[in-house]
């Protein structure tokens, strides 16, 4: 099973400031990796896949990078609306799908 | 627009059984496996299995055997999660979600089924 880390546990972000997570995987998943934004009270909703590309709808300040065991989402100008956890979750090698612990955005 | 909707919460006693319903619609039911996901009270995501829409066929993740059956009506185009004997552990919301195969991803999502298990 390949275990996903996200890191840091919580971000405090400025309004307006980049917001940067990381996910690591416990092996490769190549670019076979989603994320997820979940809203207090609301089921998640998919933001990215194939590490970098835009779901439909969601705005331009959201980007995915990376390959391999490292990715990073980037909310480019953070807004009030972006308060959520954030999840990563590989697809590389299934099942089982898995997902990393999250990464909540707050904002300072 | 496609869309998911699940059954309200339940509360059961524990030993009981509970029987969760996600109605699809906007897309051909049949085409899409149906996912579920376990979400704990202030806990991460948990991938509980999927199924085939197409044959009815389930596949349970580890640790989600014995218990946890997916079933489907496709005449209403609606997936069911039954768990039966339920424990405490058990409380949680539960997501049913459409797979997309050639991204690997589930979208969209059900609202969330809460299931509170309580004697």
């Amino acid at each position: 099973e390949i275990v996903m880390t996200q890191s840091p546990a919580t971000l405090s972000v400025s309004p307006g400031e980049r917001a940067t997570l990381s996910c690591r995987a416990s092996q490769s998943v190549s670019s076979n990796l989603a994320w997820y934004q979940q809203k207090l009270g609301q089921a998640p909703r998919l933001l990215i896949y194939a590490a970098s590309t835009r779901a439909t709808g969601i705005p331009a300040r959201f980007s995915g990078s990376g390959s391999g065991t490292e990715f990073t989402l980037t909310i480019s100008s953070l807004q009030s609306e972006d308060l959520a956890v954030y999840y990563c979750q590989q697809y590389s090698n299934w099942p089982p799908f898995t997902f990393g612990q999250g990464t909540k955005v707050e904002i300072k | 627009q496609v869309q998911l909707v699940q059954s309200g919460s339940e509360l059961k006693k524990p030993g009981a059984s509970v029987k969760v319903s996600c109605k699809a619609s906007g897309y051909t039911f049949t085409t899409y496996a149906m996912m579920w996901l376990r979400q704990a009270p202030g806990q991460g995501l948990e991938w509980m299995g999927w199924i085939s829409t197409n044959t009815g066929n389930p596949t349970y993740a580890q640790g989600f055997t014995g218990r946890f059956v997916f079933s489907l009506d496709t005449s209403v185009s609606t997936a069911y999660l039954q768990i039966t004997s339920l424990k405490a552990e058990d409380t949680a919301f539960y997501y049913c979600a459409r797979f997309l195969p050639a991204d690997g991803t589930f979208d969209p999502w059900g609202q969330g089924t809460l299931v509170t298990v309580s004697s």
